[in-house]
C-alpha cells in the first residue's frame, strides 16, 4: 500500500525557515517523480514544486522560486521541502504527492502538514 | 503560466442528478488535464487523467472529456459521497496550475 506521511510543519515567524519531510513507503521511491502542493485556508490548490526520480531535475512555482528548495533522499525514501524567507502568504497545508507515471498529475497524496507563518 | 478557470465555483444539486463542471485553459494543453475530488479536511483524490481516462478504482459514473482549451467533468448520477470540491489541473507545462475549484453542495 502506498503511503506518504508529511512532518515538520508548525508555527514560524515571518522571515523564518522550516523544513518539511515526506516519508514514502509501499512503492519503489526512486522510480517516481514527487511533488509538493499547498492549500491556503479556504482556498484552492496551488502547485509548489516537483523533482524527478533521481533528484537532479527540479521545478518551482514563481511564488516560491529562490526561497524554497525541493530535494530527496532515495536511500531513505524521503522527500523534503526546505522553506526559507517565509511569508504570511505561505501559510497553508502542504501536501506531498507521488507523480503519476501516466502524466505529471498526482496519484497518491499524503495527509498534509500545516505551516503557519505569523508573528 | 497557464491559467485554469473552473465554472461554476459552487452549486447545489440533488442525489441522482447529472452534473457537469467545466474547466477552461488560457492556452491549448492538448489532453494534459486531470480532475481531483477533495472532501473537507482530506487530501485530494485523482479521478481523471489525460482529460478522459478514469483512474483505477474510480466509479464509472465519473467521466471526463475535452481537448485543447475546454474540458468537462461529468457525474452521471450524483451520489451522497460525491458532495465535495472538484479541482482541475493542467500538466501540459510547468509551472503546473490548478483551477479555483468547484464545490458541489447538497440541495
Amino acid at each position: 500500500e502506498v503511503q506518504l506521511v508529511e512532518s515538520g510543519g508548525g508555527l514560524v515567524q515571518p522571515g523564518g525557515s522550516l523544513r518539511l519531510s515526506c516519508a514514502a513507503s509501499g512503492f519503489i521511491f526512486s522510480n517516481y517523480a514527487m511533488t509538493w502542493v499547498r492549500q491556503a485556508p479556504g482556498t484552492g490548490l496551488e502547485w509548489v514544486s516537483a523533482v524527478n526520480g533521481g533528484g537532479a531535475t527540479t521545478y518551482y512555482a514563481d511564488s516560491v522560486k529562490g526561497r524554497f528548495i525541493i530535494s530527496r533522499d532515495n536511500s531513505k525514501n524521503t522527500l523534503f521541502l526546505q522553506m526559507d524567507s517565509l511569508r504570511a502568504e505561505d501559510t497553508a497545508v502542504y501536501y506531498c504527492a507521488r507523480v503519476f507515471r501516466g502524466g505529471d498529475c498526482a496519484d497518491y497524496w499524503g495527509q498534509g502538514s500545516l505551516v503557519t507563518v505569523s508573528s | 503560466a497557464i491559467r485554469m478557470t473552473q465554472s461554476p465555483s459552487s452549486f447545489s444539486a440533488s442525489t441522482g442528478d447529472r452534473v457537469t463542471i467545466t474547466c477552461r485553459a488560457s492556452q491549448g494543453i492538448s489532453n494534459y488535464l486531470a480532475w481531483y475530488q477533495q472532501k473537507p479536511g482530506k487530501a485530494p483524490k485523482l479521478l481523471i487523467y489525460g482529460a478522459s481516462s478514469l483512474q483505477s478504482g474510480v466509479p464509472s459514473r465519473f467521466s471526463g472529456s475535452g481537448s485543447g482549451t475546454d474540458f468537462t467533468l461529468t457525474i452521471s448520477y450524483l451520489q451522497s459521497e460525491d458532495f465535495a470540491t472538484y479541482h482541475c489541473q493542467q500538466y501540459y507545462s510547468y509551472p503546473l496550475t490548478f483551477g479555483g475549484g468547484t464545490k458541489v453542495e447538497i440541495k
